[in-house]
């Protein structure tokens, strides 16, 4: 079945840091790509999303591009602010198809001020 | 804006019994409703895909005797936890499908299943 991969489970920066969280990808058909954003407390958000390949989907200054070779979707930020500590996720849907939205395990990411 | 709202935020229930959780879609028609179970470790598990329209798909693991799931329009969805024991501690989050076009899901803040 289809399944997203996040490396890193933890991830710790200092405000103004280079954020980088690594998401690869694995599916049948040709997903739409997806991060999401959990602040505590809350459930979680929609960032933005990459439908094809080299498209890049970006928000709120995080950005990622959807690369279909590599299988990779990596999310990135030049410069974090402690605003930015919360749970990230990668997830994947193919709305024109078997629509099975799946996630990966998320990548928690702490920002030291 | 596309809003959901999950009503009971958190729920304390005694081993053996059932607890309803309600999802309501503001702004937006839900053609599809995804529910999930997230662990403390903050993964998601999958419990069933409801499409209007279209049977109820369960994910391995979870059945419908389990986690009876009701979407009779395209604002609403219930899933009650039958028989809730402590294995099914955790925060069930709702998520909304606008369109069929579209992948991405709008989400509740969750309903939070405590199991004495």
């Amino acid at each position: 079945g289809d399944s997203v991969t996040q490396t890193e489970g933890q991830v710790a920066l200092s405000e103004e840091d280079f954020l980088t969280i690594h998401c690869n990808y694995s599916a049948s058909g040709y997903p739409a790509l997806f991060w999401y954003v959990q602040y505590p407390g809350e459930g979680p958000q929609f960032l933005f999303r990459a439908s094809r390949d080299k498209e890049k989907g970006s928000s709120r200054g995080f950005e990622a591009t959807y690369d279909k070779g590599t299988t990779s979707f990596h999310l990135r930020k030049a410069s974090v602010q402690e605003s930015d500590s919360a749970v990230y996720y990668c997830a994947l849907g193919d709305p024109g198809g078997n629509y099975k939205p799946t996630f990966g395990k998320g990548t928690s990411l702490v920002v030291h001020p | 804006g596309a809003l959901v709202y999950q009503y009971p935020r958190r729920t304390i229930c005694k081993s053996g019994t059932s607890m309803r959780m309600e999802c309501q879609a503001v702004g937006f028609q839900a053609t599809s409703v995804a529910w999930y179970r997230q662990s403390p470790q903050k993964t998601f598990e999958l419990i069933a895909l409801s499409t209007v329209n279209s049977a109820i798909k369960y994910e391995q693991n979870f059945t419908q005797e389990k986690f009876p799931i009701s979407h009779p329009n395209l604002s609403f969805s219930s899933m009650t936890v039958l028989n809730a024991y402590l294995e099914d501690r955790g925060l069930y989050l709702c998520g909304a499908r606008e369109g069929l076009n579209t992948g991405q899901l709008y989400f509740g803040e969750g309903s939070k299943l405590t199991v004495l």
